[in-house]
């Protein structure tokens, strides 16, 4: 069975935290991606990557930084956590440069900064 | 950016009913997914249609594509309360790694 997960299913922080979400596949997939999810907003995303140590800049990647040590984690880092950044987090993964496969998604880390 | 609407933001529908979601999108596309969430989950994944492709059956899915119109439509057939959930499309286009622009969705409730 394929399989994302991710360390958290909830996570409560402070403001001004650093705050560290990691992501782990087992499909030897090369892309990964961190959305967030927000009502009335959809999905947006942050960061991808297509390689180890690559990133690229998703939709709204203020506030937010990544990390692609190895092929299998993508780690989504909050440096400072602000409240605006209280929301569902959603890492996925895929394979190929064009990305034709289906996408597989983790359950989610609803995260609340206070 | 969002790349297109979903129509209709929330439907309710009795079993056995059949449940019709549209998408549309702006620009142009590799392919159009569509995923299913249930609520506080993860996404999962239902079918995908190419952009040569004019309609793909999964089981009691169907989903059409036209991309004259840019519009998407997936038909839940015989519905079910176990179909509860919301239902988003997302669209590939050029060489983008896979990565996926989403509508906003629209939230299924199907009553027993």
């Amino acid at each position: 069975d394929v399989k994302v997960t991710q360390s958290s299913r909830y996570l409560v922080k402070r403001t001004g935290e650093k705050v560290f979400l990691e992501c782990v596949q087992d499909m030897d997939h090369e892309n990964m991606f961190w959305y967030r999810q927000d009502p009335g907003l959809g999905l947006r995303l942050i960061y991808f990557s297509y390689d180890v140590k690559m990133k690229e800049k998703g939709d709204i990647p203020e506030g937010y930084s990544v990390s692609r040590e190895k092929k299998e984690r993508f780690s989504l880092i909050l440096e400072s956590a602000s409240t605006n950044q209280t929301s569902m987090y959603l890492c996925a993964s895929t394979s190929g440069v064009v990305g034709t496969d289906t996408q597989y998604f983790g359950p989610g880390t609803r995260l609340t900064v206070l | 950016s969002q790349q297109g609407e979903e129509d209709p933001q929330a439907l309710s529908i009795q079993e056995g009913e059949n449940a019709t979601m549209n998408c549309s999108y702006k620009t142009s596309i590799n392919n159009l997914q569509w995923y299913r969430q249930n609520s506080g989950r993860g996404l999962v994944h239902l079918i995908l249609i190419r952009s040569n492709e004019r309609e793909k059956h999964s089981g009691r899915l169907r989903v059409t594509l036209d991309t004259s119109k840019k519009s998407s439509s997936l038909l839940i057939t015989a519905s079910r309360a176990a179909d509860t959930a919301s239902y988003f499309c997302a669209t590939i286009g050029g060489t983008s790694y896979g990565k996926l622009t989403f509508g906003q969705g629209t939230i299924l409730t199907v009553h027993p």
